[in-house]
């Protein structure tokens, strides 16, 4: 079946530095693909999503890349902020079927 | 308001008591679902529905049950709880004819002594 596998955390970054989460996914067919976070205390959102190979998904600062010949959808953020400290969380969606997640990724941002 | 709304928002019970939890929506949408959080082991689907008279079972049913009362509501229950189940609850929307974009309550969190 279709699964999501994403790097093991926590990931601590001091303000400011470069941030990479990786995601790597195996699916059937073509799967839409979603980074979703999860702030202290609340529930998911979603953070960005792209729907064919080749798109780029970006918000507030974050940005992924739909690749299909790698299977990946790594999540890039060019200078993390303390409020970015939170877990996230990688998705795929195939039309017809349920929402797949990775395990999450806890992301520490020290001032 | 939040568009999705879940009750209690942290409970504490005993094993072998019967809990519910309960999830409304006002995002109009027609499927509902229901997800486990543990550390580690990310989201996990217990049950979804996508109309009132639709039920299905996600990857971990076993131990819960869930009622779809109208389009807005859907509830969880643990007609038994055991220690195992303690654990974070969501329950989540999405909209048939959308992106497939999930819309998450801000979660139950369940302690089973």
């Amino acid at each position: 079946g279709d699964s999501v596998t994403q790097m093991e955390g926590p990931v601590t970054l001091s303000e400011e530095a470069f941030l990479t989460i990786n995601c790597t996914y195996t699916a059937t067919g073509y799967p839409s693909l979603f980074w979703y976070v999860q702030y202290p205390g609340e529930g998911l959102q979603l953070l960005l999503k792209a729907t064919k190979a080749d798109d780029k998904g970006s918000n507030k600062g974050f940005e992924a890349t739909y690749r299909k010949e790698t299977t990946s959808f790594h999540l890039e953020k060019g200078s993390v902020q303390v409020s970015d400290s939170a877990v996230y969380f990688c998705a795929l969606w195939n039309y017809g079927q349920n929402f797949v997640f990775g395990p999450g990724t806890r992301l520490s941002v020290l001032p | 308001d939040a568009d999705v709304t879940q009750t209690p928002r942290n409970r504490i019970t005993k094993t072998g008591k019967r809990i519910m939890l309960e999830c409304s929506q006002t995002k109009g949408h027609d499927r509902m679902y229901w997800y486990r959080q543990d550390p580690g082991l990310g989201l996990r689907l217990i049950y979804y529905s996508f109309d009132v008279k639709d039920i299905n079972k996600g990857e971990i049913s076993d131990g819960y049950s869930v009622s779809r009362q109208a389009q807005a509501k859907f509830s969880l229950s643990l007609e038994s709880a055991i220690p195992n189940q303690t654990a974070l609850y969501f329950c989540a929307t999405s909209d048939f004819q959308g992106s497939g974009e999930l819309f998450f309550g801000e979660g139950s969190r369940l302690t089973v002594l």
